[in-house]
Formats: C-alpha cells, sequence, structure tokens
C-alpha cells in the first residue's frame, strides 16, 4: 500500500542542539521528497526538498538525507531554536502520478529552552 | 508575492449539507492540489487540477468534487456532509506539475466542522 511512514512520533531537544528527524518510505518508485513545516493552526510550511539522483541537500541550518538502498529520508535541523518547534512531515512524490504527494505520520518536535 | 489563499478559513456546518471551499494560488502557478488533515489519518490528497483538468484523484468518496477556472482558482465541494468529513482542508500549488517534481506551496486551509 501507499505509506511514508515516521519512525519517532515526538521528539525533545534542547534548545541549540542538533535535531534529526527520520522518515521512511515504501515506494522505490519515488523520485522526489519534501519536507514540510507545520505550526499550530497553519498550512504546512516547505522547508526543503530532494530529488532521487541525489543523497544529500543543504538548506539554511537544515540538511535532508537520501538513502535509497533502504528508503530513508532524514531532516536534520541545525542549532534548534524554540521556533523550530512545530510538527514535521515528509512526503514522496512517484513522479507518474502528476503532483499527488504521500505523507508521513509527521513528528512533533519540542525545543526546551 | 503572495501566497495560497483559501476561504473561508473555518465553517460550521450540519449533516446532510454541502460545503463549497476556495483556493486562489500563488499567482503565476497552474497547478492547484486538494488535501484533507485529520488527527486520525493524517494528510491524504484528494485530487489535483491543472489547465481546469482533473489530473489525479484520491480514494475519497464521489461526494468530494472539484474543479479549476481559467484563472487556476479552484473550488471544492462536498456534498452530504458526514460527522467524519470535519477537518482541515488544505489547498496547494505549484507552477506546472511536469513529472510531479515541482515544489508544492500550501495555504492556511479551511477548518471545516460537521455537526
Amino acid at each position: 500500500g501507499e505509506s511514508v511512514g515516521l519512525h519517532l512520533p515526538t521528539l525533545s531537544v534542547q534548545e541549540g542542539d542538533n535535531s534529526i528527524i527520520n522518515c521512511a518510505y515504501s515506494n522505490s518508485a519515488s523520485d522526489y521528497f519534501i519536507w514540510y513545516k507545520q505550526e499550530s493552526g497553519k498550512g504546512p510550511q516547505f522547508i526543503i526538498d530532494i530529488r532521487s539522483n541525489m543523497d544529500k541537500r543543504q538548506g539554511q541550518r537544515v540538511t535532508v538525507l537520501l538513502n535509497k538502498t533502504v528508503k530513508h529520508l532524514s531532516l536534520q535541523i541545525a542549532a534548534t531554536q524554540p521556533g523550530d518547534s512545530a510538527v514535521y512531515f515528509c512526503a514522496e512524490n512517484m513522479g507518474n502520478q502528476g503532483g499527488k504527494l504521500i505523507f508521513g505520520q509527521g513528528t512533533e518536535l519540542s525545543v526546551k529552552p | 508575492k503572495a501566497g495560497v489563499t483559501q476561504t473561508p478559513r473555518y465553517l460550521i456546518k450540519t449533516r446532510g449539507q454541502q460545503v463549497t471551499l476556495s483556493c486562489s494560488p500563488i499567482s503565476g502557478h497552474r497547478s492547484v492540489s486538494w488535501y484533507q488533515q485529520t488527527p486520525g489519518q493524517g494528510l491524504q490528497f484528494l485530487f489535483e487540477y491543472f489547465s481546469e483538468t482533473q489530473r489525479n484523484k484520491g480514494n475519497f468518496p464521489g461526494r468530494f468534487s472539484g474543479r479549476q477556472f481559467s484563472n487556476s482558482r479552484s473550488e471544492m465541494n462536498v456534498s452530504t456532509l458526514e460527522l467524519g468529513d470535519s477537518a482541515l482542508y488544505l489547498c496547494a500549488s505549484s507552477y506546472h506539475p511536469g513529472t510531479g517534481q515541482e515544489t508544492q506551496y500550501f495555504g492556511p486551509g479551511t477548518r471545516l466542522l460537521v455537526l
């Protein structure tokens, strides 16, 4: 079936520490992956994406790693700040289904000051 | 550039009624997708429109329908509302669906409560 699963439903980190959020995807045909951040009462906000021909991509304080061998995706947030507290979703796209995104269940990140 | 806008932001309906939600994509974006978000099922794809044509549809009953206008604005309609339709309905836009490797930007959503 279609599924993008997360290993950890909640993650609590200390301010200033690095955070790692993991995601497993099930469809080896997926070729595009996105991480979204959703704060309470808001829609998902784009963080970073990666295509299947890459294994790492860096943004501002964020890095996404893709391991196609084990179908695993991770989001690393450096120097986590209280404003990073939110639910993080990974999403996959299989290319042959237009813009359809399959979302994971989400991981709630809580940053302690 | 303004983001994706959705109206209304909040809506209360009763069972059996119908509802229409509206989405205006980012200027220049031609593809609009709709998602339903619930605590139990998470984010689920409803359908996608491009150039006024439905390109893809998720596993939802026929009570859920949508359309796209020539200016790329989109509406979705839910008829004969059920309690289980209570959810946050999210709209996302992208420039062109192409192979699907297009970043989709989400609006704030419409919170629908069915009583």
